[in-house]
């Protein structure tokens, strides 16, 4: 049974610092891996999706990579802003399944 | 192209009340999913629905929660007889096809359900 799990849950930093957001799952069979941004009380935002077959993607100051072998991703932040305060979740898709599996994610604060 | 669209974003019911949660998903997309949100909990896979099936509901709870995807209309999230414990974010994703390697699903903002 797949479980994904993130460390730390909650982050509290000052603007400019860069930062790693650590996601890790048990069952290394995966599709993909997505990174998403919940804002309290919205929805989710999709900011990164890492297919099996890659191991990093990147979009402006945010970097995401995976290793499949050891069942880990890492979501990399640079040069923090407060407007970055969020939730951060990952999420894996099993391979032969559709399910998004969750993790708990990561509170961040970004304080000015 | 608008994306998931779920209403309402927010709902309140008292105990005892059905909830009716909608979702159009994007436009060309004849997959969804819901998913539940618990206060301080992650998400969690419910129901996945094509057209007039349902595929797998292996996360719907066995009672009172039911859901649809007609061939015309959104697809339907029912709550019968809501009780406290129901309150929680609901969630709509869609994707075009089958979830695949190069496919992702596309989130609502969500259907916050308050029961009082």
């Amino acid at each position: 049974k797949q479980e994904v799990t993130q460390i730390p849950a909650a982050l509290s930093v000052p603007e400019g610092e860069n930062l790693v957001l650590n996601c890790s799952f048990t069952d290394s069979a995966i599709y993909n891996l997505q990174w998403f941004r919940q804002d309290p009380g919205k929805g989710l935002t999709s900011l990164l999706l890492i297919q099996s077959s890659q191991r990093e993607q990147t979009s402006g100051r945010l970097n995401a990579s995976l290793d499949k072998s050891s069942g880990r991703s890492t979501l990399y932040i640079a040069a923090s802003q407060p407007g970055d305060s969020a939730t951060y979740l990952c999420a894996v898709i099993t391979s032969g399944t559709y399910k998004y599996i969750f993790g708990t994610g990561t509170r961040l604060k970004v304080l000015a | 192209n608008a994306g998931v669209m779920q209403n309402p974003r927010h709902l309140v019911r008292r105990r005892g009340q059905e909830a009716r949660l909608r979702c159009s998903p994007m436009k060309g997309h004849s997959h969804v999913y819901w998913y539940r949100q618990l206060p301080e909990e992650g998400l969690k896979f419910m129901v996945y629905l094509q057209k007039e099936n349902i595929i797998d509901e292996s996360g719907m709870p066995k009672e009172r929660f039911s859901a649809e995807f007609p061939k015309e209309g959104p697809s339907i999230l029912r709550i019968q007889q809501v009780v406290r414990g129901d309150s929680a974010a609901y969630f709509c994703a869609s994707s075009p096809e089958r979830r695949g390697m190069n496919t992702e699903a596309f989130f609502g903002q969500g259907t916050r359900l308050t029961v009082v």
